[in-house]
């Protein structure tokens, strides 16, 4: 089965502070995803990753960043967290092909106060 | 983009009862899937189904894709059903990105 991990279920942070989430998928997947899911917005596409130092954004990469050193791990990054990060965020895997399946993990709740 | 239309919004019923969720999509896709989200908030695959018809149980799923419609359906549905659907497509000619509908509440009753 495949298992992709995230690193916290809830995380309370506070305004202005760095905050890392970590992705680690066990499948060898060359596509990695980060999402956002909000009550009224459904799910939104932080950024997204085929491969290891590879990086695309997505459709809401302000206030994000990304980092993927080893291609297991793929880690989003709030340089300085606001209030309006507070949100469910969804890690996500795949294949890299046409017919492929998106797998997610557990996901993290955060709230940035 | 593609739109991704998803229906009801909302659906109560009682357990043992049958269902079935819509999925509408504005363009051709290569990839479609049909998720659950359960009360943790984790996404769960039900089926990967670009084209065809398939069955899991008491869930089954047929997409038309020539008329750009999915439906899943709940047979003898179980409170455990309880959450949300998603359907989430990837347009032919796209990039390996899923869109994501905005989700079918369904409340499964004792």
């Amino acid at each position: 089965d495949v298992k992709v991990t995230q690193s916290s279920r809830y995380l309370v942070k506070r305004t202005g502070e760095k905050v890392f989430l970590e992705c680690v998928q066990d499948m060898d997947h060359e596509n990695m995803f980060w999402y956002r899911q909000d009550p009224g917005l459904g799910l939104r596409l932080i950024y997204f990753s085929y491969d290891v130092k590879m990086k695309e954004k997505g459709d809401i990469p302000e206030g994000y960043s990304v980092s993927r050193e080893k291609k297991e791990r793929f880690s989003l990054i709030l340089e300085s967290a606001s209030t309006n990060q507070t949100s469910m965020y969804l890690c996500a895997s795949s294949v890299l092909r046409a017919d492929y399946e998106q797998y997610f993990g557990p996901g993290t709740r955060l709230t940035v106060t | 983009g593609i739109q991704v239309e998803q229906s009801p919004p909302d659906l109560i019923l009682q357990e043992g009862a049958n269902s079935t969720l819509r999925c509408n999509f504005s363009d051709s896709v290569n990839n479609l899937q049909w998720f659950h989200q359960n009360p943790w908030g984790q996404l769960i695959n039900l089926f990967y189904i670009p084209s065809g018809t398939k069955q899991n149980g008491r869930l089954s799923a047929t997409t038309v894709a020539t008329e750009r419609y999915s439906l899943l359906y709940i047979s003898s549905s179980q409170t455990t059903d309880s959450g949300v659907y998603f359907c989430a497509v990837d347009p032919q000619g796209g990039s390996e990105k899923l869109v994501f509908g905005k989700g079918t509440k369904l409340t499964v009753n004792p």
